[in-house]
């Protein structure tokens, strides 16, 4: 299977602050890659996929950029509602592989 | 409203069954492939099986092939799962979620889940 690597695992950031997650993938995946993102006993929802293309309704202060295997989910100006936890995700083949999440923390 | 709602979670023994439902409304049910994911308390996601719109195709992660079973039903726009030999390590939150084309393996709409707890 292939494998996902986020880093980091925790970032503590401020209001405002630009923050970026990186998702490394074990062996190349095109662009086929997706971003989630999830709060405290909710549902996961999409932010990115085929790397770069933001889904419908999400602000444009998410952007996520990379191919191959290394991605990254930039945002720009982060606001209150943004403090969750993400996750990337690989589809390039059947048996999509997540990574282990990046706590985004109010500094 | 486009949604999910997942039933049927529970505490059971471990080697015990429990079948999984998913409601979905506000699309074309029979359009989409469908998809089960779960997350263990305090770990993160990991995808269980899909199924396809017809219900021909299906695919199982290795850590369930044998003991869960993926169906649907698109006359009443239900996703079912149906796990039997259940073990401690099946205990999470069981997400049903919307596949958006059948070739891109990724989810644009999720349930907000239904736990299941494995234990003695």
């Amino acid at each position: 299977d292939i494998q996902m690597t986020q880093s980091p695992s925790t970032l503590s950031a401020s209001v405002g602050d630009r923050v970026t997650i990186t998702c490394r993938a074990s062996q190349s995946i095109s662009s086929w890659l997706a971003w989630y993102q999830q709060k405290p006993g909710k549902a996961p929802k999409l932010l990115i996929y085929k790397a770069s293309s933001l889904e419908s309704g999400v602000p444009s202060r998410f952007s996520g950029s990379g191919s191959g295997t290394e991605f990254t989910l930039t945002i720009s100006s982060l606001q209150p509602d943004d403090f969750a936890t993400y996750y990337c995700q690989q589809y390039n083949s059947i048996r999509g592989t997540f990574g282990q999440g990046t706590k985004l923390e109010i500094k | 409203q486009v949604q999910l709602v997942e039933s049927g979670g529970g505490l059971v023994k471990p080697g015990g069954s429990l079948r999984l439902s998913c409601a979905a409304s506000g699309f074309t049910f029979s359009d989409y492939y469908m998809s089960w994911i779960r997350q263990a308390p305090g770990k993160g996601l990991e995808w269980v099986s899909y199924i396809s719109s017809s219900g021909s195709t299906i695919y199982y992660a290795d850590s369930v092939k044998g003991r869960f079973t993926i169906s649907r039903d698109n006359a009443k726009n239900s996703l079912y799962l149906q796990m039997n030999s259940l073990r401690a390590e099946d205990t999470a939150v069981y997400y049903c979620a919307r596949v958006p084309a059948s070739v891109y393996w990724y989810f644009d709409l999720w349930g907000r889940g239904t736990l299941v707890t494995v234990s003695s």
